[in-house]
């Protein structure tokens, strides 16, 4: 079963930083790239960042660059965003999700970690 | 302010056929693929269309979608009331080199 499954949310204050863990199963996962996408409370969907299967390619929303890191450990299916200098802004669901071959579309979605950035 | 500009709400009676626009610009959807996914109350965003039109299986074929010049358009025929829940657009930026959604719409299936 294709399945990805996120973990390290939670409390940080402002300036804190995080680091959050998404392990997939049921695919070979260096073949695919990965993208992580937020959620603020009670708003749509935000694209936040994108690596490719071999960590050739990295992009990051501009929100975000500076301060979040996206990185991947093909060898333990793992995928990763390191998150510093935290804002209340990223406050959000944070989801990963896998980003089909064949041109445009995430296809595997995890459940979701909670990131709240409050002091 | 979301990069592709869908409508906030749409609606319509169940049994019947509803569309969701999408507008971009050439930098994002006029010249890359485009994709729709559902996202149900408390859960995460699930894929509909990918490529423009094309369906993941176990999608059903009362999902379709269409592109022309720098707008797509998801369609929902036959609608259920379990279709009620917000919907995206979503492609890649070009220019900015970054993903972009639309900021979303509700339908509500009365």
């Amino acid at each position: 079963e294709l399945q990805l499954v996120e973990s390290g949310g939670g409390l940080v204050k402002p300036g804190g930083s995080l680091r959050l863990s998404c392990a997939a199963s049921g695919f070979t996962f260096s073949g695919f790239s990965m993208s992580w996408v937020r959620q603020a409370p009670g708003k749509g969907l935000e694209w936040v960042s994108f690596i490719s299967g071999r960590s050739t390619y990295i992009y990051y929303a501009d929100s975000v660059k500076g301060r979040l890191t996206i990185s991947r450990d093909n060898a333990e299916n793992s995928l990763f965003l390191q998150m510093n200098s935290l804002r209340a802004d990223d406050t959000a669901v944070y989801y990963c999700a896998r980003v089909l071959n064949t041109g445009n579309g995430m296809d595997v979605w995890g459940q979701g970690t909670t990131v709240t950035v409050s002091s | 302010q979301s990069v592709l500009t869908q409508p906030p709400s749409v609606s319509a009676a169940p049994g019947q056929k509803v569309t969701i626009s999408c507008s971009g610009s050439s930098s994002n959807i006029g010249n890359n693929f485009v994709s729709w996914y559902q996202q149900l109350p408390g859960t995460a965003p699930q894929l509909l269309i990918y490529d423009d039109y094309q369906r993941p299986s176990g999608i059903p074929d009362r999902f379709s979608g269409s592109k022309s010049g720098t707008s797509a358009t998801l369609g929902i025929a036959g609608l259920q009331t379990g279709d009620e829940a917000d919907y995206y657009c979503g492609t890649w930026d070009t220019s900015l080199s970054a993903g972009v959604f639309g900021g979303g719409t509700k339908l509500t299936v009365l």
